[in-house]
């Protein structure tokens, strides 16, 4: 079963703008994971944040993580055309046995 | 990074035909392979857990005879789609994680393959 709920589910943006998706997801969980996915190829891993973190940053990407609303941003500042993928968070659930992951928010950059 | 190599990249069977697809960790050896189903613009729902040396675990819900798991060595795990059926038409995609002192805990995805069923 699906453990993340992300929304938006599509964000449209000028180039230059910051984009910002959210995830919330339901059980504890060892750490939290961004993943990003062109249309039609594999996915590519962003970021991994672990729970008892709260703020990391990686480039242009900035992840948080709020344990206790069950939750995590992430920010893309200084959006590309070339940031027009899928993005996807991922919980390691419980045991820390398996990826779950959310339904994505669809991102689209114009330029 | 880690690669994760899947073949084939794309599949057209008949129906009833049976499908197997590949997944191997190139430079490094995987225990555990992971593999999801993908929907058109949906998410990766996880189809099971692929374990070097014994049985494969499933998810609730998914087929265990309709979908044969094999993770016969440390850097192969194939996925059989038995007996294919239109609605079995998808995009199936493998990932694999490094264990030991050096693992980050993220996941290497293969390039997916898209299987349709005629």
């Amino acid at each position: 079963s699906q453990q993340g709920e992300e929304d938006p589910q599509a964000l449209s943006i000028q180039e230059g703008e910051n984009a910002t998706m959210n995830c919330s997801y339901k059980t504890s969980i060892n750490n939290l994971q961004w993943y990003r996915q062109n249309s039609g190829r594999g996915l590519v891993h962003l970021i991994l944040i672990r729970s008892n973190e709260r703020e990391k940053h990686s480039g242009r990407l900035r992840v948080t993580l709020d344990t206790s609303k069950k939750s995590s941003s992430l920010l893309i500042t200084a959006s590309r055309a070339a940031d027009t993928a899928s993005y996807f968070c991922a919980t390691d659930g419980r045991y820390g046995n398996k990826l779950v992951f959310g339904a994505g928010t669809i991102l689209r950059v114009k330029s | 990074g880690a690669v994760v190599s899947q073949h084939p990249s794309r599949v057209i069977c008949k129906s009833g035909t049976s499908v197997k697809i590949e997944c191997r960790s190139l430079d490094f050896q995987a225990t555990t392979m992971f593999w999801y189903r993908q929907f058109p613009k949906k998410s990766l729902m996880l189809m099971a857990t692929s374990n070097e040396g014994s049985k494969a675990t499933y998810e609730q819900g998914v087929e265990k005879d309709k979908f044969l798991i094999n993770h016969a060595s440390l850097t192969l795990s194939t996925l059989t789609v038995t007996s294919a059926h239109p609605e079995d038409s998808s995009f199936y995609i493998c990932s694999a994680w490094t264990v030991g002192p050096r693992s980050t805990g993220e996941l290497f995805f293969g390039e997916g393959s898209r299987l349709t069923v005629l």
